[in-house]
C-alpha cells in the first residue's frame, strides 16, 4: 500500500524568505509524485509533478521540488515566499502504472502554508 | 484549458434525504473520481471510474454510490444522508496515465 506523510500541520515564514514543505512517501517501486495547492472554498491546482530525470523539477507560480529517492522525499521550496503564497499544500504519490486503479492518488494530509509581512 | 465543473457549490441537507453530487469534465477523459476532504485527514478517495458504466470502490465507499452513465458526467448518490457526511466534496478527471485535475469542490452541510 502506498502513502504519504507530510509532518508539518502548519508553516510560516515571513515574505522574502525561503520556505520548504515537507512529504515524504512510501510505495513500492518508483512512484509518480506531485503537489496541488488549495485556496480558501477552492477546488486544489496542480502545481508540479516528478516523473522521472532531473530530480528538480519545476512548477506554476516559481515553485519547485526536489525528489530523493534515498529518503524518498519530495520537499516542495520556493526561494522567496509572497503572501499569496498563503494556502494548504497537498502532496500525492501515484503508482506508475496508467490505466484503472493505477491512476488512484494517494494525498498526504495537508500543510497550511501562512507567509506574513 | 481542462474544467471540471460541480453542480454546486454549497448544499444543505436533512438527515436522511437522498443526496446528488454531480460533475462535469468537458476534456474526453477516461477516468473520474470522487474523493471527500476533511480537516486532518486530506483526501480520500470514496469511488472512482475508468470508462462509462465502470466504477470501483475507492478507500471510503460506505453510504455512498456513484452513477456514470455519459463518460462525461459521473454522479456521486448519497442514498441516506447522515450528519457524518458533512464535508468538502471534490471531483477529479484525468486520461489515463496524466494529472489529476479537480473541480472547485461541493461543500456539503447534513443537519
Amino acid at each position: 500500500a502506498q502513502s504519504v506523510a507530510q509532518p508539518e500541520d502548519q508553516v510560516n515564514v515571513a515574505e522574502g524568505n525561503p520556505l520548504t514543505v515537507k512529504c515524504t512517501y512510501s510505495v513500492s517501486g518508483n512512484p509518480y509524485l506531485f503537489w496541488y495547492v488549495q485556496y480558501p472554498n477552492r477546488g486544489l491546482q496542480f502545481l508540479l509533478k516528478y516523473i522521472t530525470g532531473d530530480n528538480l523539477v519545476k512548477g506554476s507560480y516559481g515553485f519547485e521540488a526536489e525528489f530523493n529517492k534515498s529518503q524518498t522525499s519530495f520537499h516542495l521550496k520556493k526561494p522567496s515566499a509572497l503572501v499569496s503564497d498563503s494556502a494548504l499544500y497537498f502532496c500525492a504519490v501515484r503508482p506508475r502504472e496508467s490505466w484503472g486503479g493505477g491512476n488512484k492518488l494517494t494525498f498526504g494530509t495537508g500543510t497550511q502554508l501562512k507567509v506574513e509581512l | 484549458d481542462v474544467k471540471v465543473t460541480q453542480s454546486s457549490r454549497y448544499l444543505v441537507k436533512r438527515t436522511g434525504e437522498k443526496v446528488f453530487l454531480e460533475c462535469v469534465q468537458d476534456m474526453d477523459h477516461e477516468n473520474m473520481f470522487w474523493y471527500r476532504q476533511d480537516p486532518g485527514l486530506g483526501l480520500r478517495l470514496i469511488y472512482f471510474s475508468y470508462d462509462v458504466k465502470m466504477k470501483e470502490k475507492g478507500d471510503i465507499p460506505e453510504g455512498y454510490s456513484v452513477s456514470r452513465e455519459k463518460k462525461e458526467r459521473f454522479s456521486l448518490i448519497l442514498e441516506s444522508a447522515s450528519t457524518n457526511q458533512t464535508s468538502m466534496y471534490l471531483c477529479a478527471s484525468n486520461p489515463s496515465g496524466e494529472t489529476q485535475y479537480f473541480g472547485p469542490g461541493t461543500r456539503l452541510l447534513v443537519l
